[in-house]
């Protein structure tokens, strides 16, 4: 039961590379989510999926995007990376709307 | 816009002391209400939830938390504390009608004396 799996756990990047931010759960779960979180600022929404080939916009998207082209997977990319991107990133899924949360690990990115 | 104030950014407490964490969110309609808990270097975890019924909530390891509506609040508490709930815990709000998204407070890090 591997439930929500974020790879890579730790990545360093230099400003203006891209990368993709992988997130897979195998729990048939429609809505999923991408957070970040920094410290003292809890955790901010970035974009969030309703289910495959639906997406939008959360609290803080610039420099992000997203595709869903399958119920299980859920990447976040980023594209011309900035300093300001700096933070951990959890992804999550969940049943149905308001329902609790399930997270995958964390991926912890710096941006040099 | 709607928003989750938890009063402690940290908290220190020795061991076998009483534990209360307050939570207060700005939303007047139906919500679905919860607490996590971030231990160090892991992912959140789910304490508790409220999404009808009963206003004090049991959740996992002794937590319990009380929705209080006149007061917009859910407070978290647990009689004892215990050295290993030393963590981060969030409380965090779904407005109803939303597409589930959680609103999270900022954290309150509880550390615990032994």
């Amino acid at each position: 039961n591997a439930g929500v799996t974020q790879t890579p756990k730790f990545r360093i990047l230099k400003i203006g590379q891209s990368m993709t931010l992988q997130c897979t759960q195998d729990m048939n779960h429609n809505y999923m989510y991408w957070y970040r979180q920094d410290p003292g600022m809890g955790l901010k929404l970035i974009y969030y999926s309703v289910g495959a080939g639906i997406t939008d916009k959360g609290e803080v998207p610039n420099g992000y995007n997203v595709s869903r082209s399958t119920t299980e997977d859920f990447p976040l990319r980023l594209e011309l990376a900035a300093p300001s991107q700096t933070s951990v990133y959890f992804c999550a899924s969940s049943f149905n709307a308001g329902g609790g949360y399930t997270f995958g690990s964390g991926t912890r990115l710096t941006v040099v | 816009a709607q928003s989750v104030s938890q009063h402690n950014h940290h908290v220190i407490l020795s061991e076998a002391a009483s534990l209360e964490l307050g939570c207060n969110y700005s939303y007047g309609g139906t919500v679905n209400l919860f607490w996590y808990v971030q231990y160090p270097g892991q992912h959140l975890q789910l304490l508790l939830k409220y999404f009808s019924g009963d206003p004090l909530v049991k959740g996992i390891k002794g937590f319990e938390a009380e929705f209080i509506k006149s007061k917009f609040s859910f407070n978290l508490r647990k009689p004892s504390v215990q050295w290993s709930d030393t963590a981060e815990y969030f409380c965090a709000v779904t407005p109803g009608g939303s597409q589930g998204n959680l609103i999270f407070g900022k954290g309150t890090k509880l550390s615990v004396k032994p």
